[in-house]
């Protein structure tokens, strides 16, 4: 059985400020955990992907999470959010061999303020 | 390389009628996800076919049934629609490799609007 909960349902933040979107999950095997973007009326896109290899997984457009295994959590986290970052995002997780059985968050709403 | 391809990307149906969508997946890539997704519930998973066969169904009832091709595209059918099945469905499609299966890759979704 596999799960994922992401902590808030919406974030807000400033131009040029941090970004943390919170992401904790379980799973009764090994996982691979995945973060996706979804911008309004669109397809989702994959940002990064965790499949048991480096703890620290670093995306597209500067995004990165971190593996924590004994916390359960896979944050995603940038540096400094861009006014193209608004957008809804999903935490995933799957069992490692089969990304068919994919399990996602509810969403987290960016909202990134000028 | 193409993406997943669905058509039709909008379509409105009255109730009580029936629909098929269809996905064209990434070239090579033999397994195609579908998952709905509205406001009130958000991503739900429906099934999964892998060569021609469902390998995995989520708790949809029996109304939502698909089906794969030999060349991997794969169509979804909703029959005897209701409002609630309004949403937008999307399809990815992931690859199988030895040591197991890439991410899945999504296509821009179908958007169905009941009446």
């Amino acid at each position: 059985a596999q799960s994922v909960t992401q902590l808030d349902s919406h974030v807000s933040v400033s131009e040029g400020t941090p970004v943390l979107l919170r992401c904790n999950y379980s799973s009764s095997y090994s996982p691979s955990l995945f973060w996706y973007v979804q911008h309004p009326n669109k397809g989702l896109q994959l940002l990064l992907k965790y499949t048991s290899a480096a703890t620290l997984v670093k995306g597209i457009n500067g995004f990165e999470a971190e593996f924590k295994k004994s916390e359960t959590s896979f944050h995603l986290t940038k540096p400094s959010a861009h006014m193209s970052d608004a957008a809804e995002y999903f935490c995933v997780v799957s069992p490692l061999l089969n990304a068919g059985k994919s399990t996602f968050g509810d969403g987290t709403t960016l909202t990134v303020k000028p | 390389k193409a993406g997943v391809t669905q058509t039709p990307r909008y379509l409105i149906k009255t109730r009580g009628q029936q629909v098929t969508l269809s996905c064209s997946p990434i070239s090579g890539h033999r397994s195609v996800s579908w998952y709905q997704q509205t406001p009130g519930q958000g991503l739900q998973f429906l099934f999964e076919y892998f060569s021609e066969t469902q390998r995995n169904k989520g708790n949809f009832p029996g109304r939502f049934s698909g089906r794969q091709f030999s060349n991997s595209r794969s169509e979804m059918n909703v029959s005897t629609l209701e409002l609630g099945d309004s949403a937008l469905y999307l399809c990815a499609s992931s690859l199988q490799t030895v040591t197991g299966y890439t991410e899945a890759f999504f296509g821009q979704g179908t958007r169905l609007t009941v009446v």
